[in-house]
């Protein structure tokens, strides 16, 4: 089974919309951490938001948002008034374990939502 | 913040040569690095998890004789692709954590290989 799930392979938004992109993850382990990572055609990965299993409130970072609903093991991540420069590859992301120790940084990646943000 | 350095950006080989790709973290001591594989239009693909000073642990059905993985200080890990061939093309991208920032893995410009 896969451990994290991005089902929109693509999405389109209007600028200055909101838009969610959908992430869902498998994991037994109680301790784990959700990341998602936009990703330019440049390549590069850019950090955007992180939620630890135990946090009790959803993250925020700016535009950024993330909708971490623990039971239904989802973490979606919600942009506020879009941008065109917001048009990326986006990725969630899982690490299991408590995050302590470097080895703890072992990401596993969803497939990826391709959005693009129309004028 | 913490910032991790990848070079080359982008390398274009011939088949049968090697390429060295190095991974720096600039600001922080890196025990455990991590290197990714991408395929154009796909997701990052774990290859190996870099151990300073002993051997690298694989991922299944990532050849370790193929993808040599060198990790000899605490801010440097090196992969070298031997024998490249044409299949090997793709972008190549590592990563490490802080152990003071739990909440962010850093990551890598990126390697952009071509084989030909």
């Amino acid at each position: 089974a896969q451990k994290i799930t991005q089902t929109q392979p693509g999405m389109f938004v209007q600028e200055k919309e909101a838009v969610t992109l959908d992430c869902t993850y498998d994991t037994s382990d109680p301790s784990y951490g959700l990341f998602w990572y936009k990703q330019p055609s440049s390549g590069e990965m850019i950090f955007l938001i992180y939620q630890g299993s135990y946090d009790q409130q959803n993250a925020t970072e700016g535009r950024y948002s993330l909708n971490f609903q623990k039971a239904r093991k989802s973490a979606n991540l919600v942009i506020s008034a879009s941008q065109l420069g917001d048009s990326a590859m986006y990725f969630c992301a899982m690490r299991e374990g408590s995050g302590s120790g470097g080895s703890n940084y072992k990401l596993t990646f969803g497939k990826g939502t391709l959005l693009t943000v129309n004028p | 913040g913490a910032v991790v350095s990848q070079h080359p950006s982008r390398v274009i080989c011939k088949s049968g040569t090697s390429v060295k790709i190095e991974c720096r973290s600039l600001d922080f001591q890196a025990t455990t690095m991590f290197w990714y594989r991408q395929f154009p239009k796909q997701s990052l693909m774990l290859m190996a998890t870099s151990n300073e000073g002993s051997k690298a642990t694989y991922e299944q059905g990532v050849e370790k004789d193929k993808f040599l993985i060198n990790h000899a200080s605490l801010t440097l890990s090196t992969l070298t692709v031997t024998s490249a061939h044409p299949e090997d093309s793709s972008f190549y991208i590592c990563s490490a954590g802080a152990e003071s920032r739990n909440t962010e893995a850093f990551f890598g410009q990126g390697t952009r290989l071509t084989v030909v």
